[in-house]
């Protein structure tokens, strides 16, 4: 199998605070890790793609300077929210593939819910 | 930017039903999936359709991939409560930056009563 380990599970912190979510690929090398965000009752939406050892691809809207990511190895990739805020409460889900080609799928992980009050 | 339209984006139907959930882009992909999703958990991936008018099974799930490969549909034949979920759909396409990327669809929260 190809699992995905995300931790923690849930975070509840007070605003200004900063959150590290780690993202882990159990039995694979994954090559490409991605970020997502959900908000209650919609979809998933990209938030960044890092492959590793190079700098992340934010989508449009995503502060990169607020959602720091780091891919430093073949099997975790950080995010890591920055002063956080009650608005960047959120199911975060990371993903890894184990390569860029368009055959390769991404597992997903269990998600980190972020709670900021 | 692709966009993907998923619908309904809900469904309520009694056990033993049949019922089709859509995806529809104006964008073509490389490939199309479809992903099933339980609270507070990441999506779990049912299928991956590759080639236009490709249809899979999955014992009672049908996913058909359109012909032109923007469209795909998902069909649940005599439903049980087990089914009850959050269906994704997802289509694959190059970012443009050196990878492959998801677009994922709304969902569609399906309620199968009893």
């Amino acid at each position: 199998g190809a699992v995905v380990s995300q931790h923690p599970s849930w975070v509840i912190c007070k605003s200004g605070t900063s959150v590290k979510i780690e993202c882990r690929s159990l039995d694979f090398q994954a090559t490409t890790m991605f970020w997502y965000r959900q908000f209650p009752k919609q979809s998933l939406m990209l938030m960044a793609t890092s492959n590793e050892g190079s700098k992340a691809t934010y989508e449009q809207g995503v502060e990169k300077d607020k959602f720091l990511i780091n891919h430093a190895s073949l099997t975790l990739s950080t995010l890591t929210v920055t002063s956080a805020h009650p608005e960047d409460s959120s199911f975060y889900i990371c993903s890894a593939s184990r390569g860029k080609v368009s055959n390769q799928p991404q597992h997903f992980g269990d998600g980190t819910r972020l709670s900021i009050l | 930017t692709q966009l993907l339209e998923q619908s309904p984006q809900f469904l309520s139907i009694q056990e033993g039903e049949n019922l089709t959930v859509y995806c529809n882009s104006s964008s073509v992909f490389s490939s199309l999936q479809w992903y099933r999703q339980e609270p507070g958990e990441g999506p779990v991936l049912l299928v991956t359709v590759v080639t236009g008018g490709e249809v899979k099974k999955l014992k009672r799930l049908t996913f058909q991939f359109g012909d032109a490969r923007k469209d795909s549909s998902l069909h649940i034949t005599a439903a049980q409560t087990g089914d009850t979920g959050l269906y994704l759909c997802a289509g694959v396409g190059y970012s443009g930056a050196g990878s492959y990327q998801l677009t994922f669809g709304k969902g569609t929260k399906l309620s199968v009563i009893p």
